[in-house]
């Protein structure tokens, strides 16, 4: 199985700052068919379900803010939110899709400082 | 637009059985996989396999193998997920999820209560 590391665990940002949750992969999660890498970055907020916000490391999903942009190769990633907002807070997960089972990060809880 | 609804919240006992049912709309449903993901209280996100309404073939995690049966019904476009000899710590949000490789599409969740 693919581990997800996820780091750090929680984070606390000033509104308007910046925000970076990193998430490494025990293996690389490049597929070839498709010439991307499957991870996907999901936000969850209370008493919801996921909200996928990136595919393919780095494509916005459509309708999610631009301060959201996703970055990373081989077996590093990351998450950026650029402009903190008070909706951001929430959790945040990393995923493969790369192979079963399909596994996530341990999640990123954002918090307001 | 896509949209997956999942039945009702579920409290049962330990050693019982729960079905969650899935009712999709707004694709073709035997077109992709359907996926299950769970989360226990506080926790992260946790797969459970898949089935392939088509055909209906399964993918089961191992962790849940001998003790979970993925469904499905094409003519009503509804997936089913059942978890047998249920313990306490099956207590979970349960979600079905279409995949188109990532997860873009969400049911609502369905939490099961296992408590004596």
């Amino acid at each position: 199985d693919i581990v997800m590391t996820q780091s750090p665990d929680s984070l606390a940002v000033s509104l308007g700052a910046r925000a970076t949750i990193h998430c490494k992969s025990s293996q690389s999660v490049f597929h070839s068919s498709t010439s991307t890498h499957h991870l996907a970055w999901y936000q969850q907020k209370a008493g919801q379900p996921p909200k996928l916000l990136i595919y393919g490391a780095s494509t916005r999903e459509s309708g999610v803010p631009d301060r959201f942009s996703g970055s990373g190769s081989g077996t590093d990633f990351s998450l950026t939110i650029s402009s903190l907002q008070a909706e951001d807070v929430s959790v945040y997960y990393c995923q493969q899709y790369h192979s079963l089972p399909r596994t996530f990060g341990q999640g990123t809880k954002v918090e307001i400082k | 637009q896509v949209q997956l609804e999942q039945s009702g919240a579920e409290v049962k006992k330990p050693g019982a059985s729960v079905k969650v049912s899935c009712k999709t709309s707004g694709y073709t449903f035997t077109d992709y996989h359907l996926h299950w993901v769970r989360q226990a209280p506080g926790q992260g996100l946790e797969y459970m396999g898949w089935i392939y309404p088509k055909d209906g073939g399964t993918n089961y995690a191992q962790h849940f193998q001998g003790r979970v049966t993925m469904t499905s019904d094409a003519s009503i476009s509804t997936a089913y997920m059942e978890l047998t000899s249920l313990r306490s710590d099956d207590t979970a949000v349960y979600y079905c999820v279409r995949e188109t490789w990532f997860y873009a599409n969400w049911g609502q969740g369905t939490l099961v209560t296992v408590s004596s």
